[in-house]
């Protein structure tokens, strides 16, 4: 089991710049949700997905978009970085059965300039 | 939203201490969760205690969740255990809420 996987690991985008971060996990969880982490604060909510096809807003879901076309993909779309987007991302999934313990990705590190 | 306030925001021990970590929140949750970040960032989940109380080795955990608070307890530390310690809770399992975290420091 990789468990959960991010690429890439670090990353550099001009303002105005779009990318999408990548999220993966082999366990088949229903659950999948991307975070941001800001220097001293804890992480925030962006998005999340309960399943395939169903994608809602988190805390704070502005300048992103998400999809979820299969249980193992959850990317996530920077239209148009702004430097309040830089940033720690982290990508998690959880089982929806017995135990809703999350697993998170290594991060993305984002820098915006 | 649940709000979530962790205390102390900052601990230094000395290798061989215990310590307690609080976590109080706002609303009744059904979702409690501790992860520990360590200083590679990586964040590592230790314990799923929406209530009642769980042990994994040195550390335990207890939440009380009629009165909406949750501790965290770490026993005889070492170095390996400094990092930041967040507590994260929700309602319906999908729109966690984290604290700002306690950073603990493990000096030899």
């Amino acid at each position: 089991n990789a468990g959960v996987t991010q690429t890439p690991k670090f990353q550099v985008l001009k303002t105005g710049q779009s990318m999408t971060l990548q999220c993966a996990q082999d366990m088949n969880h229903e659950y999948m949700s991307w975070y941001r982490q800001d220097p001293g604060m804890g992480l925030r909510l962006i998005h999340y997905s309960v399943g395939a096809g169903i994608t809602d807003q988190g805390e704070v879901p502005n300048g992103y978009n998400v999809s979820r076309s299969t249980t193992e993909d959850f990317p996530l779309r920077l239209l148009s970085a702004a430097p309040s987007q830089t940033s720690v991302y982290f990508c998690a999934s959880s089982d929806r059965g017995e135990s809703y313990e999350q697993y998170f990705g290594p991060g993305t590190r984002l820098t915006v300039t | 939203g649940i709000q979530v306030e962790q205390s102390p925001p900052d601990l230094i021990l000395q290798e061989g201490a215990n310590s307690t970590l609080r976590c109080n929140f706002s609303d009744s949750v059904n979702n409690l969760q501790w992860f520990h970040q360590n200083p590679w960032g990586q964040l590592i989940n230790l314990f799923y205690i929406p209530s009642g109380t769980k042990q994994n080795g040195r550390l335990s955990a207890t939440t009380v969740a009629t009165e909406r608070y949750s501790l965290l307890y770490i026993s005889s530390s070492q170095t390996t255990d400094s990092g930041v310690y967040f507590c994260a809770v929700d309602r319906w399992f999908n729109d966690m809420r984290f604290g700002a975290g306690t950073r603990l420091t493990v000096k030899p």
